[in-house]
């Protein structure tokens, strides 16, 4: 079972590069997050989605967009990369509700850093 | 933001011992969780609390639900060395669909095992 999947798991950028991250789930789930960890701050919410074709924006979205297309992809890109982006992305999903609450489910990660 | 106050930052446990780990927040939550985290990999859901009050145990893990809803705890009891990781705890605060199941994330509980 793949459950939720990340690519690439890790990756080097210079400053102001672009790149896309990709996250895929085949749970048929409606909700889709990304996240940032940094030492010490556990997970924040960067952006989400509550289905195909909608996005919104989380805790700390400055520097980061993302696309829906397709209700199994999530995608998280970055226009310009800085040295603070450094950090180890998550993506996850949910189903929604009812009935009872859903759990997120996580991927594996994405270790980016930007030099 | 939100904040959940996650406590203690790290514990050392030794083997057998019973370990507790405690996340407070500053506002009301309708749904706890605790996830654990192993090097290279997704957080995985523990435990999920729905009520307040409401005590569920996982095998040797046992969670409560704060009956004030702002307070969630998680025990360890006997506890092996693969109990070693990084746990969360997170918050959820409504259900509507256009808040996304949104979480919000403690610091983490970095647990290791004495020398």
């Amino acid at each position: 079972n793949a459950g939720v999947t990340q690519t690439p798991k890790f990756r080097v950028l210079k400053t102001g590069q672009s790149m896309t991250l990709l996250c895929a789930q085949d749970m048929n789930h409606e909700y889709m997050y990304w996240y940032r960890q940094d030492p010490g701050m556990g997970l924040r919410l960067i952006h989400y989605s509550v289905g195909e074709g909608t996005t919104a924006k989380g805790e700390v979205p400055d520097g980061y967009n993302v696309s829906r297309l397709k209700k199994q992809n999530f995608l998280l890109g970055l226009e310009s990369a800085a040295p603070s982006q450094t950090s180890v992305y998550f993506c996850a999903s949910s189903r929604t509700r009812p009935p009872g609450d859903q759990p997120q489910h996580f991927g594996d990660g994405t270790r980016l850093s930007i030099l | 933001g939100q904040q959940l106050n996650q406590s203690p930052q790290s514990m050392f446990i030794q083997e057998g011992e019973d370990v507790s780990m405690n996340c407070t927040s500053s506002s009301i939550f309708n749904t706890w969780l605790w996830y654990k985290q192993e090097p290279g990999e997704g957080p995985v859901l523990l435990i999920a609390l729905y009520k307040a009050g409401e005590l569920t145990s996982n095998g040797r893990l046992t969670a409560q639900f704060g009956i004030t809803r702002k307070d969630s705890f998680l025990n360890i009891s006997a506890s092996i060395p693969s109990d070693v990781g990084i746990y969360f705890c997170a918050g959820r605060h409504n259900m509507i669909k256009a808040a996304g199941n949104k979480l919000t994330f403690g610091g983490g509980t970095r647990v290791l095992v004495k020398p």
